[in-house]
């Protein structure tokens, strides 16, 4: 079986701080892809990264970085110089093989104060 | 690129009506589709796993009777909730794998249809 662990429920952080968001993942699968989607209030998912399980480069992509560590099995996601408009629940997923759904954890709900 | 609809955003219908969501991949072709329900401040779950062409794959637990799916056409798939009743409400998401880059599993999510059932 699957799992992904968000143990931050809520975060708050004032405009520019820079906020990491943590996720743990469990799986027997040596072959897994593992995700961050951004849910603003509207609804709508939006895609912001995947990873391969083997392919541990960490990446950096204008304010967004990620850092992913299979020896603690942690993907881990930092905003930097975070904005009001980054406000919204940051959901961790996996998927172990690439035609299987997504398995999410339960979301780290970020609030970005001026 | 990488779009994908959801037809209604938003529906109320009364206990015992079926409800119909179309999910649509506007501008690529989709083999597969996934449905999943959120409710309301909770994670996403999945619900099923649509291929076009073939019967979907509903996860342990869900009813495959009440959450009909169909995936007629590569950009098409639709989940109809039938006799519906209140505990149904929720946010149901559609989203669907880009045939042409199916290796690299990104999926790209509907906007969601959020169901109210009285």
């Amino acid at each position: 079986a699957q799992k992904v662990t968000q143990a931050q429920t809520e975060i708050s952080v004032v405009e520019k701080e820079d906020v990491t968001l943590d996720c743990v993942y469990e799986t027997r699968d040596t072959t897994y892809y593992l995700f961050w989607y951004k849910q603003p209030p509207s609804g709508e998912l939006v895609f912001l990264i995947r990873r391969n399980s083997f392919d541990e480069q960490n990446e950096i992509s204008g304010r967004y970085s990620w850092n992913f560590q299979k020896s603690t099995s942690s993907f881990n996601f930092t905003i930097t110089a975070s904005q009001v408009v980054d406000s919204a629940v940051y959901f961790c997923a996996l998927s172990v093989r690439y035609s299987l759904g997504l398995n999410f954890g339960k979301g780290t709900s970020l609030l970005v104060t001026p | 690129g990488a779009v994908v609809s959801q037809h209604p955003s938003w529906v109320i219908c009364k206990s015992g009506t079926s409800v119909k969501i179309e999910c649509r991949s506007l501008d690529f072709q989709a083999t597969t589709m996934f449905w999943y329900r959120q409710f309301p401040k909770q994670s996403l779950m999945l619900m099923a796993t649509s291929n076009e062409g073939s019967k979907a794959t509903y996860e342990q637990g869900v009813e495959k009777d009440k959450f009909l799916i169909n995936h007629a056409s590569l950009t098409l798939s639709t989940l109809t909730v039938t006799s519906a009743h209140p505990e149904d409400s929720s946010f149901y998401i559609c989203s669907a794998r880009d045939r042409s880059t199916e290796a690299t599993g990104t999926q790209y999510f509907g906007p969601g249809t959020r169901l109210l059932v009285l």
